[in-house]
């Protein structure tokens, strides 16, 4: 069936540093991707919603700036977290697919485990 | 409203014994809902979905009830096992956009043997 992967799975940098997180839907073309953080022991938090060929659209407190997304391509979205700092630090997913009330179901990432140190 | 800095709630069963996990949703113009399973340091999972018309929907071992008054979801779990521990979310999509989720608190269901 279809399948979003993300890369890396974990990924430790220094503060200051960028760090790029790719989602790829490996079976099925996706105009809209979604980015979520979870910090431990908490929720997923929506933080944007990736648009293929145009601006990402970014939910209420998260800076655009900071959490880079570009989606150029059907089966590709970034998210570049730029000048990470120590609370940016969480697992951060990716899903992909259709509309699930049309029968075109969401997948989900497997996540990437951000540390900034 | 999002789920904000809040930590998970915990149930604890026996195996073998039913489950039930609750979820409440904020927006009254959810009109659908998914329960979702997710283990430690992976993403979540897809267990049911049910609609904003219908109030009951059953799946293998899994029953999730809507209650549109008191927008009140639950997850029912038949003779809950050890590989049923997981942190469970409940999502709601909001207007029809898409595969945009809000999702809730969650719970943390621990089976014992």
């Amino acid at each position: 069936g279809a399948v979003v992967s993300q890369h890396p799975s974990w990924v430790i940098c220094k503060s200051g540093t960028s760090v790029k997180i790719e989602c790829r839907s490996l079976d099925f073309q996706a105009t809209t991707m979604f980015w979520y953080r979870q910090f431990p022991k908490q929720s997923l938090m929506l933080m944007a919603t990736s648009n293929e060929g145009s601006k990402a659209t970014y939910e209420q407190g998260v800076e655009k700036d900071k959490f880079l997304i570009n989606h150029a391509s059907l089966t590709l979205s970034t998210l570049t977290v730029t000048s990470a700092h120590p609370e940016d630090s969480s697992f951060y997913i990716c899903s992909a697919g259709g509309n699930p009330l049309a029968g075109s179901p969401l997948h989900f990432g497997n996540g990437t485990r951000l540390t900034v140190t | 409203g999002e789920s904000v800095g809040l930590h998970l709630p915990t149930l604890s069963v026996q195996e073998g014994d039913n489950s039930i996990i609750n979820c409440a949703y904020s927006n009254s113009a959810s009109d659908y809902f998914i329960w979702y399973k997710q283990e430690s340091g992976k993403g979540p999972q897809f267990i049911i979905d049910i609609r904003s018309n219908m109030d009951k929907r059953q799946g293998q071992r899994v029953t999730v009830l809507l209650n549109k008054t008191v927008k009140h979801l639950s997850l029912q779990i038949a003779a809950t096992q050890p590989g049923d521990s997981a942190v469970y979310f409940c999502a709601e999509n909001i207007n029809n956009q898409g595969g945009k989720l809000i999702f809730g608190q969650g719970t943390e269901l621990s089976v014992k043997p």
